[in-house]
């Protein structure tokens, strides 16, 4: 099956710094989206982007297919942007594997 | 739009015991997930229904656990007997499965086991 790596697994940043976290995937992808854990263990949807750009206030995404690969931008990090950063996939199928997560720190 | 809902939130049960757990979809969405995350890693899938038929059950471990989603809608998820290695936070999603974005997950807030 398909195989998801996320970089860098950990991030302290701080706040007003930008930053950029990697999502690697072995194989074509039908679905993508990017997730964020806060502290209380909630996941919170990002973007759904098995393909393209899309932005949304100071965060946005992009996934090149062809190269196996998606980027999520935050711009001007916030302490309220700590927490997990999950990438998730299917291919051919629609079971979604889960990244290994980007464990993300902003200092005020 | 009421999201995904579950309960408990929290639950503590000593080894051997049983346990449920419940999940109420987004109302209209046809797929529903079950997931397994234990601490410091991500979500891995245990069952996957679409309406109240199974699709994926692969990694769901079957002498112990089990899972029904009777009527296409609202899920309940079972562990018996349990053992110290099940404390996770056990999570359920759903999705649409129609449109662009028809498999776009949406998460509940998770049930927290710990298992003693």
């Amino acid at each position: 099956g398909i195989q998801v790596e996320q970089s860098p697994p950990d991030l302290i940043l701080q706040e007003g710094a930008n930053s950029t976290l990697r999502c690697n995937f072995s194989d074509s992808v039908n679905n993508l989206q990017w997730f964020h854990q806060n502290p209380w263990g909630q996941l919170i949807n990002l973007f759904y982007i098995p393909s393209g750009t899309k932005q949304n206030g100071r965060l946005s995404a992009t996934t090149v297919a062809t190269e196996r690969y998606s980027l999520l931008y935050i711009s001007s990090s916030q302490t309220t942007d700590s927490g997990v950063y999950f990438c998730a996939a299917t291919s051919g199928t629609y079971k979604y594997i889960f990244g290994t997560g980007t464990r993300l720190k902003v200092l005020a | 739009e009421a999201g995904v809902a579950q309960s408990p939130r929290y639950k503590i049960i000593e080894k051997r015991q049983s346990v449920a757990f419940w999940c109420n979809p987004i109302s209209g969405h046809a797929t529903l997930y079950w997931y397994q995350q234990i601490l410091g890693q991500g979500p891995k899938l245990l069952i996957q229904f679409q309406n109240n038929g199974v699709v994926d059950d692969s990694q769901l471990p079957k002498d112990r656990f089990s899972a029904e989603r009777l009527k296409g809608v609202d899920s309940t998820l079972k562990i018996q007997p349990a053992k110290l290695e099940d404390s996770a936070v056990y999570l359920c999603a759903s999705s649409i499965n129609t449109g662009l974005a028809g498999y776009e997950q949406y998460f509940g807030p998770g049930t927290r086991l710990t298992v003693t």
